[in-house]
């Protein structure tokens, strides 16, 4: 199972939005409503910011949002702030009954 | 509060065994999915294993089968990797996490590393 595709990096000014694209296939993103994305800083565990493609776990700001298209799933964050600067991976389930993440992107808040 | 704590990690060499461990408190433990994520030294997240709820539905990442096992003790709470034949480029941090292959993984621990070098 190959890694999902993520651009390795996205920046934006505070205040403005941005958008991280994650293409599969459709024995992945494209088949199922089963894509995660995550946030992590430096030197810390990854968080769950949004699953099942849209959802937002209780706590997590609602500057996050997802959302898919064919077999490209999206994470956007609105009103950028300093502390949204970190990496982010996407998962997805997939057709072989297992998971598979993104290749990550680094997020730069300049 | 609900908490995953690994331990068992370390140094050992190419073709040795190590075994992990992740105890669960705060919530329910056996109404849960369980999974190993791990990373490797400044690359991405890598899906390791899951386990069901009731140990009746394991998967393994091509990478990882055949050499390591998944598991789960209801009354430790305390879900498992059992980790043979390490090569060098098992090394990374092993991260638990609360979750199967659906709905997200929700709670993750701290990692714990595993380094495999003669």
């Amino acid at each position: 199972q190959s890694a999902l595709t993520q651009p390795a990096s996205v920046s934006g000014s505070p205040g403005q939005s941005i958008t991280i694209s994650c293409t599969g296939t459709s024995s992945d993103v494209g088949g199922y409503n089963y894509v995660s994305w995550y946030q992590q800083h430096p030197g810390k565990a990854p968080k769950l910011m949004i699953s099942d493609v849209s959802n937002r776990p209780s706590g997590v700001s609602n500057r996050f949002s997802g959302s898919k298209s064919v077999s490209t799933a999206s994470l956007t964050i609105s009103g950028l702030q300093a502390e949204d600067e970190a990496d982010y991976y996407c998962s997805s389930y997939t057709s072989s009954s297992t998971s598979v993440f993104g290749t990550g992107t680094k997020v730069t808040v300049l | 509060q609900v908490q995953l704590v690994e331990s068992g990690g370390g140094l050992v060499k190419p073709g040795g065994s190590l075994r992990l461990s992740c105890a669960a408190s705060g919530f329910t433990f056996s109404d849960y999915y369980m999974s190993w994520i791990r990373q490797a030294p400044g690359k991405g997240l890598e899906w390791v294993s899951y386990i069901s709820s009731t140990s009746s539905y394991i998967k393994y990442a091509d990478s990882v089968k055949g050499r390591f096992t998944i598991s789960r003790d209801e009354v430790k709470k305390s879900l498992y990797l059992q980790m043979n034949s390490l090569r060098a480029d098992d090394t990374a941090v092993y991260y638990c996490t609360r979750g199967g292959p659906y709905y997200g993984l929700d709670v993750w621990g701290q990692g714990t590393t595993v380094t495999v070098s003669s």
